[in-house]
């Protein structure tokens, strides 16, 4: 079955270093989202791609990159993790064919920055 | 900023009752889209509807949309304890599957 993976599922690390999620479709989706949950905000826009080479920011894309080579992946990389980045890291795709799809969503991953 | 707010922020009720939730939103959309998110998991769609639609039925979901006061209800009839989650609608403003979420309903259904 097609799906949605997220990696690593939990992820501790320290003030300052890179960190990379990884986000990976099956699916053959154009559209790829990154979102943040985060308590009281519901999930916020970090950034999001509608094809190869194609990125874009989000409602919260300082201190995050986003890169897509290929159609099934897009990582999201935080350039120098600070503790208001610890959160719930949502990846989430979508066909992108006529603007009324649903967007599948990753299981998340657990981001701590200590 | 979040495009919705859902009210209310948590319901609990005793199973085999309704459960209404409202999502109020601030611009003009293409589309309207409700999902569940289990504690812990991911979310899943559950329903979208199109600007120009007024109601939609989905099993035991009904979905009502009023452009005018740029309002949406998610109606669940019969909850089971399973419907036990938070609930979230997000709007489509540009019909370019970016969507934007409100802050969620957490539903609690007492067996």
């Amino acid at each position: 079955d097609a799906e949605i993976t997220q990696s690593p599922r939990h992820k501790i690390t320290e003030t300052g270093r890179q960190v990379t999620l990884a986000c990976h479709q099956t699916w053959n989706h154009n559209n790829m989202f990154w979102y943040r949950q985060d308590l009281g905000h519901g999930l916020r826009l970090i950034h999001y791609s509608y094809g190869v080479q194609d990125t874009n920011k989000g409602e919260v894309s300082d201190g995050y990159s986003v890169s897509r080579s290929n159609t099934e992946d897009l990582p999201l990389t935080l350039e120098s993790a600070a503790s208001s980045q610890t959160s719930v890291y949502f990846c989430a795709s979508s066909v992108g064919s006529t603007g009324y799809t649903e967007a599948f969503f990753g299981q998340g991953t657990r981001l701590t920055v200590v | 900023s979040q495009q919705g707010e859902e009210d209310p922020q948590a319901l609990s009720i005793q199973e085999g009752e309704n459960a209404t939730m409202n999502c109020s939103y601030k611009t003009s959309i293409n589309n309207l889209q409700w999902y569940r998110q289990n504690s812990g998991r991911g979310l899943v769609h559950l329903i979208l509807i199109r600007s120009n639609e007024r109601e939609k039925h989905s099993g035991r979901l009904r979905v009502t949309l009023d452009t005018s006061k740029k309002s949406s209800s998610l109606l669940i009839t019969a909850s089971r304890a399973a419907d036990t989650a938070s609930y979230f609608c997000a709007t489509d403003a540009g019909g370019n599957e970016k969507l934007t979420f409100g802050t969620g309903t957490r539903l609690t259904i007492i067996p």
